[in-house]
């Protein structure tokens, strides 16, 4: 079955260290999405691409980075910069419009002691 | 995009219909509703979307007044997995940047 996977569900890191998460999907979709939810609160978008090589900051980008070196994957480094890295991260894919709705892997939760 | 309104909680007997409505009275005629949930602590998921007729899959159906200001997410046989967080979205299809502004959707509680 085709899908979005993240990896880790559930990361534990020690302040100031950097950590990346994992995102693949196997839908052959054009852009990929991060998105970070804090609770009781919306999805925020850090960053996004619509192609291989590309990508675009979202509203919160500080603190974070991304690559895009395959259309499959799109994972996402919290640096040491993020000032606030505990949080869900969510990590979506869609054609290249989003005209057919997101799809959306499980989330990692990220817990920065 | 343009903004939505939706209750804030709904309760739905087990079984029973469940009816979401959404009011996105600000709606261009370019953008479509688009409907999804999220269950606790996972990712959400896409449900449906419209332009201006009604529409139905295997998940709900999606029903849009005529003057496309507001719409109503019907579950027809709501179950106990169907408890969940429920957002009404409005965008266009072109420009696409990502965004997706969920707002604080409707939490639907589904009772036995």
């Amino acid at each position: 079955d085709g899908g979005i996977t993240q990896s880790p569900k559930y990361l534990f890191r020690k302040e100031g260290q950097n950590v990346t998460l994992s995102c693949e999907q196997n839908l052959n979709h054009d852009a990929m999405y991060w998105y970070r939810q804090d609770p009781g609160q919306g999805l925020r978008l850090i960053y996004y691409s619509q192609i291989v090589n590309d990508f675009q900051k979202g509203d919160i980008a500080e603190g974070y980075s991304v690559s895009r070196e395959k259309k499959e994957s799109f994972p996402l480094t919290v640096t040491s910069a993020q000032k606030n890295p505990t949080a869900f991260y969510l990590c979506a894919s869609s054609s290249q419009t989003g005209a057919l709705g997101y799809t959306f892997g499980s989330g990692t939760r990220l817990t920065v002691v | 995009d343009a903004k939505t309104t939706q209750p804030p909680s709904m309760d739905c007997a087990e079984g029973r219909a469940a009816n979401l409505p959404c009011n996105h009275s600000t709606i261009s005629g370019n953008e479509y509703v688009y409907w999804y949930r999220q269950i606790h602590s996972q990712g959400p998921q896409y449900i449906i979307h419209g332009l201006k007729n009604n529409e139905t899959n295997e998940m709900a159906s999606l029903i849009i007044t005529e003057d496309r200001k507001s719409s109503t997410l019907i579950l027809p046989h709501a179950t106990l997995r169907d408890t969940a967080v429920y957002y009404c979205i409005v965008r266009g299809y072109s420009g696409n940047t990502g965004k997706l502004i969920f707002g604080q959707g409707t939490t639907l509680q589904v009772k036995p």
